[in-house]
């Protein structure tokens, strides 16, 4: 069965320095998603694709925070610097196309610590 | 844009028991109402779906209901089982130029057996 891969799966790094997350949807998905799980809520939206575009980054905090996804297939979300309060569980989704109605399948996502 | 309310935080049955979480939304365009549960230190995997044509949906011991003129939709489970602890998360995604699912803030079901 085809999954959403993410790396790292555990992260810890210093406040200041920077870190960065790789995803690769399930093949074939035009549309991806990077949220942020915070412990013990639900998923919140960084930023979403469409192919390579951007569709929607309103939630992410863009003075530290950057995401692309150059050629349309995998993506990378960057944090630099890294601050305390950025400790959480990084999940990326993808989905067939942006439409009502699909469902996003997620990777197992990355957990950050930082210290 | 959307928001998503979701109760309760916590829920503790006994095995056999049903559970029922409910979750509101606030956007009248939303159309699509996906379910999700996450098992600990797992993906959330989608368990149903539901959309603004259809008022109920069931799958086994899973269903689903969605009041559209009260903007709310619940999850119901029956005969609870232990393997069905986890955190159920309901999302709702408004119709138009992107489909950006929302979530709630998730619901910690814990059956006792």
């Amino acid at each position: 069965e085809a999954e959403v891969a993410q790396s790292p799966r555990y992260k810890i790094t210093e406040k200041s320095q920077a870190v960065a997350f790789w995803c690769d949807p399930i093949s074939g998905h035009a549309t991806l998603y990077w949220y942020r799980q915070i412990l013990g809520q639900g998923p919140e939206l960084l930023v979403q694709f469409q192919d390579e575009s951007v569709v929607d980054d309103s939630q992410l905090p863009k003075d530290r925070f950057s995401a692309e996804r150059l050629k349309g297939v995998d993506s990378t979300l960057k944090i630099q610097p890294a601050e305390l309060g950025d400790s959480a569980m990084y999940l990326c989704a993808s989905s067939p196309r942006i439409e009502s109605g699909t469902e996003a399948f997620f990777g197992q996502g990355t957990r950050l610590t930082v210290v | 844009g959307e928001n998503v309310e979701q109760h309760p935080s916590t829920l503790s049955v006994q095995e056999g028991d049903s559970a029922v979480i409910k979750c509101t939304y606030s956007d009248s365009a939303s159309n699509y109402f996906p379910w999700y549960k996450q098992e600990l230190g797992k993906r959330p995997q989608l368990i149903i779906d539901i959309r603004s044509n259809v008022g109920e949906k069931k799958d086994q011991r899973i269903a689903v209901t969605l009041n559209k003129t009260a903007k709310h939709f619940s999850l119901h489970i029956t005969e609870t089982q232990p393997e069905d602890s986890a955190v159920y998360f309901c999302a709702a995604s408004t119709a138009g130029g992107s489909y950006i699912p929302t979530f709630g803030r998730g619901t910690s079901l814990i059956v006792h057996p």
